[in-house]
């Protein structure tokens, strides 16, 4: 089982750029959430998709959209990238089937870097 | 808004010694997750406490959920190099699937 994963590992953008992160979640889950973390603090939620459908989102812009496809996996996109942006983003997998209080599994994430 | 707020925010010691985390909020929660982060890595669920007064052990770590449930410690006995990471609580938004997530308490053991 390959667990979450996530690419690219790596990314630096300039502002005003837009970006696409991936995520392939852990076998067996259908949901799949995306999570924001600037250094030194927790991560933020950004949104969760089920169902190919965002259920639930945080308190970020329209500048961050995201999708799920029919295999589960999932896209985080950015658009006008500001310095701010610049942050580990993190990709979350679980199972409906599990209720509210399901375990997530959490990928490697991926490093973007606004310049 | 809700905020978890964790304490310390950094903690070094040395490799033996017993520490404790917390985890503190204003807020009532139906449950609440502990995860440890390490450099390059996502964060891994430790354990999910649900019960006001719950304590739960994972060998060298005690984790406890307030009696009101507003809040949480973990305590580790005999610490490890292996035990440094970043510790971070978190709680899901009643009636969401929004989970919020503590400031962290980066921990260092030195050998």
């Amino acid at each position: 089982d390959a667990g979450v994963t996530q690419s690219p590992t790596h990314l630096i953008k300039t502002r005003g750029q837009q970006v696409t992160l991936r995520c392939s979640p852990k076998s067996g889950h259908d949901t799949v959430s995306w999570y924001q973390q600037a250094l030194g603090q927790g991560p933020q939620f950004i949104f969760q998709y089920y169902e190919e459908e965002e259920r639930q989102r945080g308190n970020f812009p329209d500048r961050f959209s995201g999708h799920q496809f029919p295999n589960y996996s999932s896209e985080l996109n950015v658009n006008a990238l500001l310095l701010g942006d610049s942050a580990l983003y993190l990709c979350a997998s679980s199972s409906i089937g599990q209720g509210f209080d399901n375990e997530q599994f959490f990928g490697p994430g991926t490093r973007l870097t606004v310049l | 808004t809700q905020l978890l707020e964790q304490s310390p925010q950094f903690l070094s010691i040395q490799e033996g010694e017993n520490l404790t985390v917390y985890c503190n909020s204003s807020s009532v929660f139906s449950s609440l997750q502990w995860y440890r982060q390490e450099p390059g890595e996502g964060p891994v669920l430790l354990v999910t406490v649900v019960t006001g007064g719950e304590v739960k052990k994972l060998k060298r770590l005690t984790f406890q959920f307030g009696d009101a449930r507003k809040d949480s410690s973990l305590h580790i006995t005999a610490a490890q190099p292996g035990d440094t990471g970043l510790y971070l609580c978190a709680v899901r938004t009643s009636g969401t699937y929004k989970y919020i997530f503590g400031t962290g308490t980066r921990l260092k053991v030195l050998a």
